[in-house]
């Protein structure tokens, strides 16, 4: 398996809910991220776990709350969001920091 | 401060004709430098890697270190090619974050 799976492809979630966001890959990587992407925007980094521990959060509001349970599943937990964290989240991994990454096909978010 | 620089959010050409998607970079290490593609609705792809110095569906882009510049070729484009096109830069280390571009958006004319 030589991608980096993101479920579900499309939320739509109120300002009130808990929602999460999952990634899977089965390469063998121990480097994950959390990306968003506005349209039109390039991506912007939000999270880098290094064998499974948090090595870089990038000033994200604590309404994300990111967990590494393995070393194969990433996820993102959603709580009390804004209409203006409406984006596309993007999973990667790479073999270690450092290494050329590999994105999954992202999460479209949409907060009402 | 690292830097990633695209100075052209749209590029048109014809197909068949030479391209060149430019990249600019400022960065005090010795970088790792990346060209992502982005077709429309498909997930961010791994276009090339300055370290391999390979040639990826006819697109090659060579470091320039003088010059600071990874800049991205291809002698004939192809309306296939037509997709937003990021270059990103890898601090590397423990690091590990990618610095993208703003991107170019790349459209081939029949």
């Amino acid at each position: 398996d030589t991608e980096v799976t993101q479920t579900p492809k499309h939320l739509v979630m109120g300002m009130t809910n808990k929602k999460s966001l999952k990634c899977e890959q089965h390469m063998g990587h121990r480097a994950m991220y959390w990306y968003k992407q506005k349209a039109k925007k390039p991506p912007e980094l939000m999270f880098v776990y290094s064998y499974e521990k948090l090595s870089i959060n990038e000033s994200v509001p604590s309404r994300f709350s990111p967990e590494c349970p393995n070393s194969s599943l990433l996820n993102l937990h959603l709580h009390a969001l804004q209409p203006e964290d409406s984006a596309l989240y993007l999973c990667a991994s790479s073999q270690a920091t450092g290494y050329e990454q590999y994105f999954g096909p992202g999460t479209r978010l949409t907060v009402t | 401060a690292q830097r990633v620089t695209q100075p052209e959010k749209l590029l048109s050409v014809f197909k068949g004709a030479p391209v060149e998607l430019k990249c600019n970079y400022s960065y005090s290490g010795s970088p790792e430098l990346f060209w992502y593609v982005q077709y429309s609705r498909q997930r961010l792809q791994l276009l090339l890697r300055h370290i391999s110095r390979e040639s990826i569906k006819g697109f090659t882009a060579d470091l320039n270190k003088g010059e600071t510049s990874f800049h991205l070729k291809k002698p004939f484009a192809q309306e296939e090619d037509s997709a937003m096109y990021y270059c990103a830069l890898n601090q590397g280390g423990s690091q590990g974050n990618l610095i993208f571009g703003k991107g170019t958006k790349l459209s081939v004319k029949p």
